[in-house]
């Protein structure tokens, strides 16, 4: 049980465009999803909290705006990187807490070319 | 704040050995929760062990047991019979108990690579 789904697992978009990377809880209701960032071999960076009906709590030096997080339901949290560039290339991971611990979805490798 | 500290970058071990992973913590809280997540190649984060603080008996899952010293605010993996599977990034993650639904703090991560 616990399952968090995200997609796409893996997205290419142009300079400029906008990419939106869905979770879902599939068995649970999430009330708070955590969005991370990722660097190879590199720890996992928090960006921001998502709590179901309100606004995202986002951590220092994360830009709201170029991030956008909406959490509409308690089964759906999304991430939207908006006029993406080269250097917003990463691996980004939702995850949500559950009664024993967190569940993680498996992770976004998102490419700007 | 909370940070918790991963010396260890890389660990390699034979096959069938035992490996120990370190992790230290700093907080003021005194009650709160450990974990260890493995991220293997697939990079799917994956819980391998939980420990509650109050709670005095270090967990165990299977091969997987921890050394948890509060006192020392310690709290390292051991892997016993290592597998080729057990290959991964080792994660020790804190996070802060009590009502609210706190966030998780990551250490720098561990790759652990099991050799045959």
């Amino acid at each position: 049980g616990a399952v968090v789904s995200q997609h796409p697992s893996r997205v290419i978009c142009k300079s400029g465009t906008s990419v939106k990377i869905e979770c879902r809880s599939l068995d649970f209701q999430a009330t708070t999803m955590f969005w991370y960032r990722q660097f190879p071999k590199q720890s996992l960076m928090l960006m921001a909290t998502s709590n179901e009906g309100s606004k995202a709590t986002y951590e220092q030096g994360v830009e709201k705006d170029k991030f956008l997080i909406n959490h509409a339901s308690l089964t759906l949290s999304t991430l939207t990187v908006t006029s993406a560039h080269p250097e917003d290339s990463s691996f980004y991971i939702c995850s949500a807490r559950t009664p024993y611990g967190y569940t993680f979805g498996s992770g976004t490798r998102l490419t700007v070319v | 704040a909370q940070t918790v500290t991963q010396s260890q970058p890389e660990m390699s071990v034979q096959e069938a050995e035992t490996v120990t992973l370190s992790c230290t913590y700093d907080t003021s809280e005194n009650n709160y929760y450990l974990f260890w997540y493995k991220q293997p190649p697939s990079r799917q984060m994956i819980l391998v062990i939980r420990q509650e603080a109050y709670k005095q008996q270090n967990a165990t899952e299977n091969r997987f047991s921890v050394n948890f010293q509060k006192a020392a605010k310690s709290f390292s993996l051991k892997i016993s019979d290592s597998q080729l599977g057990d290959t991964a990034m080792y994660f020790c993650a804190f996070n802060a108990g009590g009502t609210s639904y706190g966030k998780l703090t990551f250490g720098q991560g561990t790759i652990l690579t099991v050799h045959p």
